[in-house]
């Protein structure tokens, strides 16, 4: 019973082009989208969210698009950077007496080719 | 200056022990979690504590038992240690509310029980 699905497990992009990594979920109830990005051997870092009232969050290069009628989320980084290699997960956000629980996608492995 | 910070990073221990992943948290957060990433990479939460009160327990086994001394720190101690616990643990901590927040990680504790 997987949720939050982000169905290409890697993505390879020339450095300068855009990135666009993908995520749908399938429980209506979530109201919150966060995108972490892991560097190997290290936690995840929090890199860009969106409410479900709003339908795009842009923040520098990154922006996340979020279509409620169908389930789906992208990140759109532009223009990739070397830098940007690593592994981007979407995580859908529910509330429970105060505790936020995230539900992960298992990830998508950005590579950035010079 | 670590935010979220875990230790040990690395355990290798055998089947049928007892040890503990200890997490502090310096971002004055009331709410600590801790997640599991299992082999097919995938983060799944298994608690989250608010103020040193257990508020999400996802069916986690009785040999997981988190210990919150106060609202800084979330340890985790797991008891009769199996093979399928070979994971890597991460520990995370956000504010409690506003209800769109996102969660800042530890580096991860990587378990290898042989």
């Amino acid at each position: 019973d997987q949720q939050v699905k982000q169905n290409s497990p890697s993505l390879s992009v020339q450095e300068g082009r855009i990135s666009i990594l993908n995520c749908d979920y399938t429980n209506s109830m979530f109201d919150y989208f966060l995108w972490y990005k892991k560097y190997p051997a290290e936690g995840p870092t929090f890199l860009i969210s969106i409410s479900s009232i709003k339908d795009k969050n842009e923040d520098g290069r990154f922006t996340v698009f979020l279509n409620k009628s169908a389930k789906h989320l992208s990140l759109h980084i532009v223009p990739s950077q070397p830098g940007d290699s690593a592994v981007y997960f979407c995580a859908a956000s529910s509330f429970d007496q105060g505790a936020q629980k995230l539900v992960f996608g298992q990830g998508t492995r950005l590579t950035i080719n010079p | 200056d670590t935010a979220v910070s875990q230790t040990p990073k690395y355990l290798v221990t055998q089947m049928g022990n007892d040890k503990s992943i200890k997490c502090e948290q310096n971002l004055g957060h009331d709410t600590m979690y801790w997640y599991k990433q299992d082999s097919k990479k995938f983060l799944k939460i298994m608690f989250s504590y608010n103020n040193k009160e257990l508020i999400i327990n996802e069916t986690v086994p009785n040999r997981f038992s988190p210990k919150s001394p106060d609202k800084a720190h979330l340890n985790l101690h797991i008891n009769s240690l199996e093979l399928g616990d070979s994971a890597v643990y991460f520990c995370a901590s956000s504010r409690r509310g506003p209800r769109n927040t996102e969660a800042f990680f530890g580096q991860g504790t990587r378990l290898t029980v042989v």
